[in-house]
């Protein structure tokens, strides 16, 4: 079974709109860290935002934020007031654990994000 | 000053040839991984080295044989190429446990193109 799922291959959205890319998650460990990271055509891999299974509130970083909804194991990321320079491939993963020894993140499929003027 | 730094960048070989990439990173992490992009863009874990200590071997075939004098480096060598190693091969690193938060750090890429 699939340990991150990202359901979307492609999304075009009018610059300036919030999009909301998603993201649900497989794990029976009971901590657990998810993530976001950015690729630009340029290749290079940027790490975006992070939820740990614990924390009470959803995370947010600037224009990012994480909808973290535990119960249906959930953790999409939305990007208010999208810009052109957020064209590129979003990938969701997660880390199970902390279990020293297998601090791997596991990643889904990616999104590619298009943004139109 | 690059965080993980990994080199080359491009590198394109013949089918046989063997090949080393070099990985190093100067955040003081702990752990240090190789993750393969296939040409559908997904991303799976290789390797993981905890301290120079191997952790995480993914069924890799044995001709990639990672190697970690020290650290802050992470080398992959990779014996008698094959066309299907092309792939764009990803050094990153991670903080301690404690700093979980903080995302896993990831090199440039190389691309590799094995013809």
């Amino acid at each position: 079974a699939q340990k991150i799922t990202q359901t979307q291959p492609g999304m075009f959205v009018q610059e300036k709109e919030a999009v909301t890319l998603d993201c649900t998650y497989d794990t029976s460990d009971p901590s657990y860290g998810l993530f976001w990271y950015k690729q630009p055509s340029s290749g290079e891999m940027i790490f975006l935002i992070y939820q740990g299974s614990y924390d009470q509130q959803n995370a947010t970083e600037g224009r990012y934020s994480l909808n973290f909804q535990k119960a249906r194991k959930s953790a999409n990321l939305v990007i208010s007031a999208s810009q052109l320079g957020d064209s590129a491939m979003y990938f969701c993963a997660m880390r199970e654990g902390p279990n020293f020894g297998n601090e791997k993140l596991t990643f889904g499929t990616g999104t590619r994000l298009t943004i139109i003027p | 000053d690059t965080a993980v730094s990994q080199t080359p960048k491009y590198l394109v070989t013949q089918m046989g040839n063997d090949k080393s990439i070099k990985c190093e990173q100067n955040l003081g992490h702990d752990t240090m991984y190789w993750y393969k992009q296939d040409s559908k863009k997904f991303l799976k874990i290789m390797f993981s080295y905890n301290n120079k200590e191997l952790i995480i071997n993914e069924t890799v075939p044995n001709r990639f044989s990672p190697k970690s004098p020290d650290k802050a480096h992470l080398n992959l060598h990779i014996n008698s190429l094959e066309l299907g190693d092309s792939a764009v091969y990803f050094c990153a690193s991670s903080p301690p446990l404690r700093d979980r938060g903080d995302g896993y750090t990831f090199g440039s890429g190389t691309r590799l193109t094995v013809v």
